[in-house]
């Protein structure tokens, strides 16, 4: 079975900083999806990045990129700039592009951003 | 599209109670999913459809729940007999069929069982 673990429960980050989130999964699968998504406080998750495996360059979207190393199966985010609005819930998660459709999701990383 | 819908917002219910949620998902999205979070934790995976076909129920979900979605469109998950290790958000996703495709979520429904 595969599985995420997300070994930061909370960072804290400046306003204007860079700052990484960890994620590593196991999986015996070759191909397969990751996924960041935010969760605000009291607001509903939405997707920050996804990255395919078999795609060996890594993705990026404006402030976001990631770091996706398929042989440690590690998949980090990277915020540059860190804006207020920034602070939410961290969730990595991981999707079989083989069979089954369920996203699994590791325990989260709660990042604020101080001003 | 106003986007992935949920309702009720919050339900309170006394232990041995039933409840009901229901999804409204994107419109046109063939794929809806159900998920549990509690605090402090990841959501976990509880069931999705196709259209009206149930294709994958997680352990996790009890002989005291099910879920339908009997037009292909909205969905409703039912929790019999309630138990206070019921309590949680329950988030409903909805996607287009391509694995790739990012699933949308709801707000949740969070459920406290006293």
């Amino acid at each position: 079975a595969q599985t995420v673990t997300q070994s930061q429960p909370e960072m804290s980050v400046q306003e204007a900083e860079t700052v990484t989130l960890s994620c590593t999964y196991d999986t015996s699968e070759s191909d397969y999806y990751l996924f960041w998504y935010k969760q605000p406080p009291s607001r509903q998750m939405i997707l920050v990045i996804r990255q395919e495996a078999y795609k060996q360059q890594n993705a990026t979207e404006n402030r976001f990129s990631v770091n996706f190393q398929k042989a440690a199966k590690s998949f980090s985010l990277k915020i540059s700039d860190s804006q207020l609005g920034d602070a939410a819930m961290y969730f990595c998660a991981y999707r079989s592009a083989e069979d089954t459709d369920k996203l699994i999701f590791g325990t989260g990383t709660r990042l604020q951003v101080f001003p | 599209d106003t986007g992935v819908s949920q309702n009720p917002r919050h339900k309170i219910t006394k232990r041995g109670q039933n409840v009901t949620f229901r999804c409204d998902p994107i419109s046109e999205h063939n794929r809806l999913y159900w998920y549990r979070q509690t605090l402090g934790q990841g959501p976990e995976f509880l069931t999705y459809f196709q259209n009206e076909a149930q294709l994958e129920k997680s352990r996790l979900l009890s002989d005291r729940f099910s879920a339908e979605r009997p037009k292909g469109s909205f969905s409703t998950l039912e929790i019999q007999r309630t138990e206070q290790g019921d309590s949680a958000m329950y988030l409903c996703a909805s996607s287009p069929w391509d694995s790739y495709n990012e699933q949308f979520f709801g707000p949740g429904t969070r459920l406290t069982v006293l």
